[in-house]
């Protein structure tokens, strides 16, 4: 079973510049989140989607970070523009509710390090 | 808002040694999930406890579930190099489908 696919997995911009991260969760999976993780720091949910709706944007910077997820499928999170704090990790994860009635495991993907300068 | 937090934040141990993080949360939690990272990779999950008191065990690992759902802790039994990570927990409320990651724990195991 393939993983959760992200890209680009680097990325070095300058402040004020726009980015934009890509995600493909694994096949099946409705649910998919975006995290901020900054270096040495545990992962921040910036924004969590249902197919193609938005369940939780509580903690997304909506002044400068954007996200979407069109057809329930890949996503994009794009910052626009970008400051100095951007400079971390973000990571994709996917999880599915079994029929069975269990708790969601979320799988992550290897994550985008961005730096900006 | 809710808080989950870690101690200690880094342990360096011997190889063969134990080691023993804990997890506290601000609130009280409908289940709690456990986390590995390994040096510049990704969180891998591990292991789900949902039921209070709750403890269960992966070959070296155990983990435990508080009485009261808002603490957890995972124990490795003679660490190894292969267990060098950093571990996170990660809680979640009821209703709510969100995570909310702790600190972290560092580990360095010297051979």
């Amino acid at each position: 079973e393939a993983g959760v696919a992200q890209s680009p997995r680097y990325k070095i911009i300058e402040k004020r510049q726009s980015v934009a991260f890509w995600c493909n969760p694994i096949s099946g999976h409705a649910t998919l989140y975006w995290y901020q993780q900054i270096l040495g720091q545990g992962p921040k949910l910036l924004i969590q989607f249902q197919n193609n709706g938005v369940v939780d944007d509580s903690q997304l910077p909506k002044d400068r970070f954007s996200a979407e997820r069109l057809k329930g499928v890949d996503s994009t999170l794009k910052i626009q523009p970008a400051k100095l704090e951007d400079s971390a990790v973000y990571l994709c994860a996917s999880s599915y509710r079994p029929g069975t009635g269990g708790l969601e495991t979320q799988y992550f993907g290897p994550g985008t390090r961005l730096l900006v300068l | 808002g809710q808080q989950v937090m870690q101690i200690p934040q880094y342990q360096h141990v011997q190889e063969g040694e134990d080691f023993t993080t804990y997890c506290n949360s601000s609130t009280t939690l409908s289940n709690i999930q456990w986390y590995k990272q390994r040096p510049g990779g990704h969180p891998v999950f591990l292991i789900q406890l949902v039921k209070s008191g709750e403890v269960k065990k992966q070959k070296r690992l155990t983990f435990q579930f508080g009485e009261a759902k808002k603490n957890s802790s995972l124990h490795i039994t003679a660490t190894q190099t292969t267990d060098v990570g950093t571990y996170f927990c990660a809680g979640a409320t009821t209703g709510a489908n969100n995570l909310f990651f702790g600190t972290g724990t560092r580990l360095t195991v010297i051979p």
